[in-house]
């Protein structure tokens, strides 16, 4: 079974609309977080926000919020107002373990293309 | 902001020669990872680093890989024998530790292309 899933491969947005791109992950570890990464076409990978699976409140930061839903195992990404340079490939990951001492890996979803349009 | 580095950021290689792909993770960072991405496909995971060894490695990281990290900065990945195969994006990521709850600092990617 995929750990991280996002079913939306392109997503279109127009320029100060928010968007939601969604992503599913699947654990039986009660110690999980999960990430968010930004690719733009340069190719580097951005790191923009994170959720821990005992945080009681959703992550936020500046445009970029998080909707957890722990029943639903449902992470998704919201950007408000949406800006053209918002263009990229957005990735949803997760890391497993324990809160302390391993080295876990992310484990990636294929990712979301999302295009803002004037 | 300290930034992970990597080193070159494009390669070009004959199938069968020996390529080092070169990372200086954040200076305070005891967490260090590969990871690579083939050309419009995810990311995955190659290996990680931790204490001068290996923490864990996926099946993809078999023989023909080794990592090091030969002095105080470097963290190296080395392909003995290159594959067609192996063109792909390699990510370089360092965290300070090894917690769920820390994000991993990416490199800018060195693009391998094995002809």
């Amino acid at each position: 079974a995929q750990k991280i899933t996002q079913t939306q491969p392109g997503m279109f947005v127009q320029e100060k609309e928010a968007v939601t791109l969604d992503c599913t992950y699947d654990t039986s570890d009660p110690s999980y977080g999960l990430f968010w990464y930004k690719q733009p076409s340069s190719g580097e990978m951005i790191f923009l926000i994170y959720q821990g699976s005992y945080d009681q409140q959703n992550a936020t930061e500046g445009r970029y919020s998080l909707n957890f839903q722990k029943a639903r195992k449902s992470a998704n990404l919201v950007i408000s107002a949406s800006q053209l340079g918002d263009s990229a490939m957005y990735f949803c990951a997760m890391r497993e373990g324990v809160y302390t001492g391993t080295a876990s890996k992310l484990t990636f979803g294929t990712g979301t293309r999302l295009q803002v349009t004037l | 902001e300290p930034e992970v580095t990597q080193t070159p950021s494009h390669q070009v290689t004959q199938m069968g020669q020996e390529v080092i792909l070169r990372c200086v993770p954040i200076s305070n960072h005891l967490y260090f990872y590969w990871y690579r991405q083939i050309l419009g496909q995810k990311v995955e995971f190659l290996v990680s680093f931790y204490n001068n060894e290996i923490s864990e490695k996926s099946e993809i990281f078999d023989d023909q890989f080794s990592v090091e990290r030969p002095d105080g900065s470097n963290f190296t990945l080395k392909i003995r024998s290159t594959k067609l195969e192996d063109s792909a994006m390699y990510f370089c990521a360092s965290t300070l530790r090894g917690a769920v709850n820390q994000p991993q600092h990416f490199g800018d990617g060195t693009r391998l292309s094995i002809l």
